[in-house]
């Protein structure tokens, strides 16, 4: 059963260009959370995804960044015209359907965005 | 989701108990105390978690006071390889998680 899968591992982008990050759940998951961490900093909280519906983005920058979770086909985070601050690692994480307090989540090995 | 506190950094002997303080004195009644790791900037693994009762699984055993206010992880025999950073966090709200700068352990040979 593989785990999260997230690609790609590494990117590089030009400031202004467009930054697309992909998360694949664990299988039988419909729930992805969407984290980012600068350097040196805690993860922090961006975006809550279930299939075709964003439950939460209180996290999410107003500008540039969106998020998608289609019917079919892994999750999205796009960044547009990214700058120097975006530059961090970005998490994926996946839960089964109906969280409870037990419901652990499951991590992505994260993509690393560096912005040039 | 309550915040956490956390010292920066701790050390522990190899093969000795590590035991990992966490202050989260504004808990509400039903959030769960939860840890995770994060080893060398790769993705966090989840540990443990409790919401009254002390728990222990495979990993480690989650000591939590009666108040509420802190608990305590603790990894019976650290090693080398439980070098990482520790978070605990506070929640009741699904996955969203607030995860604060955590303590970096050290495992000393």
């Amino acid at each position: 059963n593989a785990g999260v899968m997230q690609n790609p591992r590494h990117l590089v982008r030009r400031r202004g260009q467009e930054a697309r990050l992909r998360c694949s759940p664990m299988k039988g998951h419909s729930h992805v959370y969407w984290y980012r961490q600068l350097p040196e900093e805690g993860l922090k909280f961006m975006v809550y995804l279930q299939k075709e519906n964003i439950i939460d983005e209180s996290g999410m920058p107003k500008e540039r960044f969106s998020a998608e979770f289609p019917k079919e086909g892994p999750s999205i985070l796009r960044i547009q015209q990214v700058v120097r601050g975006d530059s961090a690692a970005y998490f994926c994480a996946s839960s089964p359907p109906g969280w409870t307090p037990n419901t652990e989540a499951f991590f992505g090995q994260g993509t690393r965005l560096t912005v040039v | 989701d309550a915040k956490t506190t956390q010292p920066t950094s701790m050390d522990c002997a190899e093969g000795r108990a590590a035991n990992l303080p966490c202050n989260h004195s504004t808990i509400s009644g039903n959030e769960y105390v939860y840890w995770y790791r994060q080893i060398h900037s790769q993705g966090p693994q989840y540990i443990i978690h409790g919401l009254k009762n002390n728990e222990t699984n495979e990993m480690a055993s989650l000591i939590i006071t009666e108040d509420r206010k802190s608990s305590t992880l603790i990894l019976p025999h650290a090693t080398l390889r439980d070098t990482a950073v520790y978070y605990c966090i506070g929640s009741n709200t699904g996955n969203q998680f607030y995860f604060g700068t955590g303590t970096s352990l050290t495992v000393i040979p």
